[in-house]
Formats: C-alpha cells, structure tokens, sequence
C-alpha cells in the first residue's frame, strides 16, 4: 500500500529566505506523479508543484522547487525567498489506485516578517 | 473557468441530528471525490465517483453516510446520524476523468468545516 510521511509538523521561516519540507513516501510502481499542495486558512488545497517519477529532472515553479530523490522515495519542497503568503499547511500527496491521493499529515509553514 | 463549489461553508449540528453538503464540480471533470480532513491531519478518501457511477467506496462508513452523484454533474454528501467524532472539513476535488495521477492533479473545493457538539 502507497504511504506519505512528513515528519516535519511545524517549520517557521523568516521573509526572504529559504526553507524545505521534508516528503518521504513508499509505493510499488515506477511510474507515478508526486504532488505538494498548500492549504491556507481558506481551507482550499491549492496544487503548487508536481513531479512525474520517470524525469530525473527536478520540477520548479518560480520559487518552489523539489528534491526529488526517487530510489530513497525521498521528495522534499523548498522555497525560496519566503514571502508572507506563504504561510499555509503543506502537503505531500501521492496517487494510489484509483487515482485517489494519498495525503501526509502535513507541515503548518510560518513566514515571520 | 469557475472553480469547484461546495457549500455551507460551515455547519454547526448536535450528535445524532443529520447534515448534507453540496459540491458542484468544474465543468467537465468527470471524476468526483469526497475527503474527509480531522483536525491535524491530510484529507482522507471518502468516496469517488466516474461520471455517476462510485469507483472506490471503501472508506466510508455506510452505516451513516452516504452520496450521490445525480446526472454525473452535482453531488452531495450526508451524515445520518451525526456522532462528535464527525467534526472535520470535508473537501470536494473533481479532475479529468481518472486524472488525478497525472498531468493535472485535482481541482479542491474550499470544504465544509462540520462541527458536531
């Protein structure tokens, strides 16, 4: 069966800088995707990067990008220049059968000013 | 293109009395799933429906809830009896059919936070 875990409850950050949540993950296939979403406090799960397990390349979407680590099954999510708005739960998902996701527990990300 | 549509936003009910929640998803998006997220930990699969038919079922517990996916468009989701360990957001997601291991993920819902006293 497909597992997620982050072990990493509560991260704080200052504005501007750098931090990254740590993903790791356990499933029998090869290919697959990887998903981080964020969840402010509106509650709505926003995807904020993806990563297909069969490009070595590591996704980036502006200032979010990911260490993909596919034989660890390791998959962590760092920002760059941190901004305010930032500050969220985090969530790594991973597809099982079905298409359904599977969720981690998730990290609450605070940016300090 | 509108996002995905739940409603109440909240809903305050005592044990034993029944709730439902609507969803509406994106337009197109055959897929429709229901997560259940307790306080302090990632959304769970409820139910998820392919047009108007359940795919996985598995993990709700029918002997209280229950939903429906009418003309593979609008769903609801119902409670009956509600019991305290019920209090949770519940989110809606929709995707292109069987697409949510792809390219595209899903589309979420801003959920229902149901509180049970």
């Amino acid at each position: 069966a497909q597992t997620v875990t982050q072990s990493q409850p509560e991260m704080s950050v200052q504005e501007a800088e750098t931090v990254t949540l740590s993903c790791t993950y356990d499933t029998s296939e090869n290919n697959y995707y990887l998903f981080w979403y964020k969840q402010p406090p509106s509650r709505q799960m926003i995807l904020v990067i993806r990563q297909e397990a069969y490009k070595q390349q590591n996704a980036t979407e502006n200032r979010f990008s990911v260490n993909f680590q596919k034989a660890a099954k390791s998959f962590s999510l760092k920002i760059s220049d941190s901004q305010l708005g930032d500050t969220a739960m985090y969530f790594c998902a991973l597809p099982a059968n079905t298409d359904k996701l599977i969720f981690g527990t998730g990290t609450r990300l605070q940016v300090f000013p | 293109e509108a996002g995905v549509a739940q409603s109440p936003r909240y809903k305050i009910i005592e044990k034993r009395q029944s709730v439902a929640f609507w969803c509406n998803p994106i337009s197109g998006h055959a897929t429709l799933y229901w997560y259940q997220q307790i306080l302090g930990q990632g959304p769970k699969l409820l139910i998820q429906f392919q047009n108007n038919g359940v795919v996985d079922d598995s993990q709700l517990p029918k002997d209280r809830f229950s939903a429906e996916r009418l003309k593979g468009v609008d769903s609801t989701l119902k409670i009956q009896p509600a019991k305290l360990e019920d209090s949770a957001v519940y989110l809606c997601a929709s995707s292109l059919a069987g697409d949510a291991g792809g390219a595209y993920g899903y589309t979420f819902g801003s959920g229902t936070r149901l509180t049970v006293v």
